[in-house]
């Protein structure tokens, strides 16, 4: 199994631009979590999905937060514009049985 | 509101002894709680898990402790490593919810 794959693993971008953060969970696996992690407030859940539909995205920052799952392989997350404070570690996470979740290796962010 | 909160941001041990990590939690419905290691540049690892209905669970050189009455989990690793060196959190989930909560983390480090 190749496990959670996310793409791009880095990404540096300015002020005002578009970012798009992708995600492929583990085959099979019907929840795909998205994360934000740094060292200010840890580890954050933005929003899940169950089965391709958005079940809880009371954890989005703001309306410049967007994210999508059109199928059960491949989900994005969307921030635009971007700003600096959205610089972190997003990270991606995909479960079976609602419990274990498998994270990805991350996409780290850094808006100048 | 919910939360998990650990009693020791930094932990330093020698190589070959025995390390115990702690994690306090708040909300008494919470029924499984998982623990994760983290290395620098990477997603977080499952480790180990334990429901509530148990006090003790082992895996490889981990065991994972829980105690309900004073809601308190430890996660202790025999003859600790140079490669057991990261940022390990535990997370806790309440019946009916697929949220994890996370605590701050735990950095151990290792000393030879």
């Amino acid at each position: 199994d190749a496990g959670v794959i996310q793409s791009p693993r880095h990404e540096v971008t300015e002020m005002g631009q578009e970012v798009t953060l992708r995600c492929k969970p583990i085959s099979g696996h019907d929840y795909l979590f998205w994360y934000r992690q740094t060292m200010m407030r840890g580890l954050e859940l933005l929003i899940y999905f169950n089965n391709n539909v958005p079940i809880d995205d009371s954890g989005m920052p703001e309306d410049r937060f967007s994210a999508k799952m059109p199928n059960a392989s491949f989900s994005t997350l969307k921030i635009q514009p971007s700003e600096p404070r959205d610089s972190a570690v997003y990270f991606c996470a995909s479960t079976r049985n609602q419990e274990t979740q498998y994270f990805g290796p991350g996409t780290r962010l850094l808006v100048l | 509101g919910e939360s998990v909160g650990l009693h020791l941001p930094t932990l330093s041990v020698q190589e070959g002894d025995n390390s115990i990590i702690n994690c306090a939690y708040s909300n008494s419905a919470s029924d499984y709680f998982i623990w994760y290691k983290q290395e620098s540049g990477k997603g977080p690892q499952f480790i180990i898990d334990i429901r509530s209905n148990m006090d003790k669970r082992q895996g490889q050189r981990v065991t994972v402790l829980l105690n309900k009455t004073v809601k308190h989990l430890s996660l202790q690793i025999a003859a600790t490593q140079p490669g057991d060196s990261a940022v390990y959190f535990c997370a806790e989930k309440a019946g009916g919810y697929n949220k994890l909560i996370f605590g701050a983390g735990t950095r151990l480090a290792v000393h030879p």
